[in-house]
């Protein structure tokens, strides 16, 4: 069964300091990663998507992908009260259907 | 196109009722997938189309669950004789190409009392 694997959290960080999310995936053949953002009761949204193992950087955000060790991250720098949100970690092979882990929690805190 | 459309937003319903929640795809997508998501959990995947073709479906979608996509368009998913485990929120994504990334609608808040 392919498996994305989150911590729950909450990870609690001060506002200007980097937040460092982290999933592990199961499925050796998972060839897309995604990082998605869900505010309480609204939709994901999402951040970014990375295919090569590496780093990936778009604005305040760097995904990394390590595909020998099957772990993605995310880095958020200079977190803002507005980051506070669940990130969800998204893996997709060949079949294209994106397995989602559970999310992890953020709290930016002032 | 203003992104993937959900309706209804809600939809509250008694137990046994049947329910049909409707997704409008960003109109140039031909992946539209279905989800559903429960408090504190990812989004669970129920069923994948590529244009009117329905590839995959999930085990957790029982035989009271049906979903259509009719001309590669729109795509309805129904749910025949709610339980109150069927309580959830229901997420349709469109996506335009192998692997990239998946746009989730709104969702429909389905609560079964």
């Amino acid at each position: 069964q392919k498996e994305v694997e989150q911590n729950s959290g909450p990870l609690s960080v001060p506002e200007g300091a980097i937040a460092s999310l982290n999933c592990t995936y199961s499925d050796r053949g998972s060839q897309s990663f995604f990082w998605y953002r869900q505010y309480s009761g609204k939709s994901p949204e999402l951040i970014m998507f990375i295919y090569s193992n590496g780093d990936k950087e778009d604005g305040r955000f760097t995904a990394q992908l390590n595909k020998a060790s099957q772990y993605v991250s995310l880095l958020i720098r200079d977190s803002q009260p507005s980051d506070s949100a669940t990130y969800l970690c998204a893996a997709s092979g060949g079949s294209y259907i994106p397995t989602f882990g559970r999310g992890t929690s953020l709290i930016v805190h002032p | 196109d203003t992104g993937v459309s959900q309706n209804p937003r809600h939809k509250i319903t008694k137990r046994g009722q049947n329910v049909t929640f409707r997704c409008d795809p960003i109109s140039e997508h031909n992946r539209l997938y279905w989800y559903r998501q429960t408090l504190g959990q990812g989004p669970e995947f129920l069923t994948y189309f590529q244009n009117e073709a329905q590839l995959e479906k999930s085990r957790l979608l029982s035989d009271r669950f049906s979903a259509e996509r009719p001309k590669g368009s729109f795509s309805t998913l129904e749910i025949q004789r709610t339980e109150q485990g069927d309580s959830a929120m229901y997420l349709c994504a469109s996506s335009p190409r192998q692997g990239e990334g998946y746009t989730f609608g709104s969702g429909t808040r389905l609560t079964v009392v």
